[in-house]
Formats: structure tokens, sequence, C-alpha cells
């Protein structure tokens, strides 16, 4: 079954710059996964980031970017700030309908 | 305005039977509808989802067989249904649309529905 990977948890300073990652337990992630990302604070719904790789969604601050990285999905955070501090989580469409998340990575700004 | 409203949270015990539901408004229901499940403190899961227009639904290989995803589109309405629960299905559940542009992501997503199951 396939496993998408991510980082269980990253720390960045305030004003800084992080970029999570989004893997395949097999395989290279392309845009042809679609990879979309969505970030998730304490007893809220998701809210939608990134989808197809780089396009942000409505509204989402232009301090979130992002990218395919060698191998990876990519969401880079440019500027952390205090409220950034969620849990994001990556999708990737592995066609024929099917979608699998990834696990998760907890941002601690501090 | 787009939203989609699940239906309130439930109480159950084990072997007990439960569906929840999501209704769309402020578009057409024509879009792939989704569900997405969030056991307590762990990450989100994605479970199947289903075409409203002609039912046609796909499901996680962890869900196939678990649960059942159906619709009623007379009512632009999405349900996710058990037949036997288990302690392990306490959860909050969201539902979540599909883009229907061709660009393959979840756009909007409900409020979440917390199905609780004591054994």
């Amino acid at each position: 079954q396939t496993v998408v990977t991510q980082e269980p948890s990253f720390s960045v300073s305030p004003g800084g710059t992080v970029t999570l990652t989004c893997g395949l337990s097999s395989g290279s992630v392309s845009t042809s996964h679609y990879p979309s990302w969505y970030q998730q604070t304490p007893g809220q719904a998701p809210r939608t980031l990134i989808y197809s790789t780089n396009t942000r969604s409505s509204g989402v601050p232009d301090r979130f970017s992002g990218s395919i990285l060698g191998n990876k999905a990519a969401l880079t955070i440019t500027g952390a700030q205090a409220d950034d501090e969620s849990d994001f989580y990556c999708a990737l469409y592995m066609g024929s309908g099917i979608w699998v998340f990834g696990g998760g990575t907890r941002l601690t700004v501090l | 305005e787009v939203q989609l409203v699940q239906s309130g949270a439930e109480v159950k015990k084990a072997g007990e039977s439960l569906k929840i539901s999501c209704k769309g408004s402020g578009y057409s229901f024509t879009y792939w509808i989704g569900w997405v499940r969030q056991m307590p403190g762990k990450g989100l899961e994605w479970m199947g989802i289903i075409l409203p227009g002609d039912s046609d639904t796909r499901y996680s290989p962890s869900f196939q067989g678990q649960v059942t995803i159906s619709v009623d589109k007379s009512i632009s309405t999405a349900y996710l249904q058990w037949s036997s629960l288990k302690a392990s299905d306490t959860a909050m559940y969201y539902c979540v649309r599909q883009d229907g542009s061709g660009t393959f992501y979840f756009d909007y997503w409900g409020q979440g529905t917390l199905v609780t199951v004591s054994s």
C-alpha cells in the first residue's frame, strides 16, 4: 500500500523560512500527483493552502509556496509567523479517483 | 457561497449502525464528494469518494468493506455509513469537495462530525 511520508515535526523561528516535504515510500512525487497542502489548527477543519503543486488557494498569503524538490513535493513558508504554528498535511492523487494523505507535520514557531 | 454542512455529533455503542450526512449548497451538486477520517490526536486519512451524478464510488483499500459511501442527489447530500460500529471508529469525519476544474484537490471542507463509539 502506498505510504506518503512527511516529517513528523519541524521547528522554525519567527521570520524564518522552513520547507516541509511530502514523499512516497516507493517512487517519486511528480506534478501528475497533483500535490496539495492543507493546514489544520487545533479544533478546526483543515483549510486548503496549495494545490496542483504550486497554486495558492484563494486568500492564502504569498509567504506560502509549493514546489517539487528532487523527488518530493515541498511546502515552503517564508517569513514564518506565530499563527503559522499548526499541522500541515499533503495529499497526493494516485489516479483512478484514489487519494492518499501524508501523516502530517506539526510546525512549531519559536 | 459554497458550503458543506455535516450532521451533528453522534454517540453510539459498538455493534450499532450509523449514517452521517454532508449537505452541499451554493453550487451544482455534481462535484466528487469525499470523506476523510481523523482519529483522536492523529492525522488525516482519505476514506473514499463519490460522484453524485452516477454514484461512481472509489474507496481507499483501508476502508473498502468497512464503510459505505452513498449519495442522494435530489437533496444534495452525501452519506457515510457503518453497519456495525467498532470502538476504533471513534473519530472526527470530514466531508470534502473535490475541485471539478481538472485540478485535483479538495477545495471545500465540511465542519466535521464527531463520532464516539463506546465498547
